[in-house]
């Protein structure tokens, strides 16, 4: 069982350029979301999908582009990366939305490097 | 319990002791809570939920107690094993204006000495 799996695990990155990291998701997910986690912060939520097709900001957007053009993958974009954006990415789904339950599945991260 | 700042609070048991880690909530619009196992260098996964209208549940090994009166929740890991070693945060939702907003603790740090 697959599960989440996110692509590539590790990135290092000069300010300025651009990158994409990929999820997919083998679970028949409708929802898909993208989290960064920071020293000493929570998750925070950056976009997230509720169906094929559509994207949605969340709580840390700026900077960030993504796109769901296929049900099982969900993709995050650095257009021009920033110092700020060194953090550990998640990818996460779950098969219903967050009002009705907390059980998301987490892929297990990806570590990007700005310099 | 948990933390905003730059190190985790770590609670350090023997195997095989009883754990409870607690967390604080400030916000009385949440409907359910959520707790979360991270290992290190692996994604967070999910262990057990409760409803805002219920004030304990227990699962497997793990019991989660939320106490509405003074915002706290916790959560009780039974006879604690040395592969229970990990980072573990709350999560609550709150339903406000703008829908369902899942908010996430900064975590404890379990350790588990033999």
């Amino acid at each position: 069982n697959a599960g989440v799996t996110q692509t590539p695990k590790f990135r290092v990155l000069k300010t300025g350029q651009s990158m994409t990291l990929l999820c997919a998701q083998d679970m028949n997910h409708e929802y898909m979301y993208w989290y960064r986690q920071d020293p000493g912060m929570g998750l925070r939520l950056i976009h997230y999908s509720v169906g094929e097709g559509t994207t949605a900001k969340g709580e840390v957007p700026d900077g960030y582009n993504v796109s769901r053009l296929k049900k099982q993958n969900f993709l995050l974009g650095l257009e021009s990366a920033a110092p700020s954006q060194t953090s550990v990415y998640f990818c996460a789904s779950s098969y219903i939305g967050v009002g009705y339950t907390g059980e998301l599945f987490f892929g297990e991260g990806s570590r990007l490097t700005v310099l | 319990g948990e933390s905003v700042g730059l190190h985790l609070p770590t609670l350090s048991v023997q195997e095989g002791d009883n754990s409870i880690i607690n967390c604080a909530y400030s916000n009385s619009a949440s409907d359910y809570f959520i707790w979360y196992k991270q290992e290190s260098g692996k994604g967070p996964q999910f262990i057990i939920d409760i409803r805002s209208n219920m004030d304990k549940r227990q699962g497997q090994r793990v019991t989660v107690l939320l106490n509405k009166t003074v915002k706290h929740l916790s959560l009780q890991i039974a006879a604690t094993q040395p592969g229970d070693s990990a980072v573990y945060f709350c999560a609550e939702n709150v339903v406000g204006a703008g829908g369902n907003k899942l908010t996430f603790g900064t975590g404890t740090q379990l350790k588990v000495e033999l």
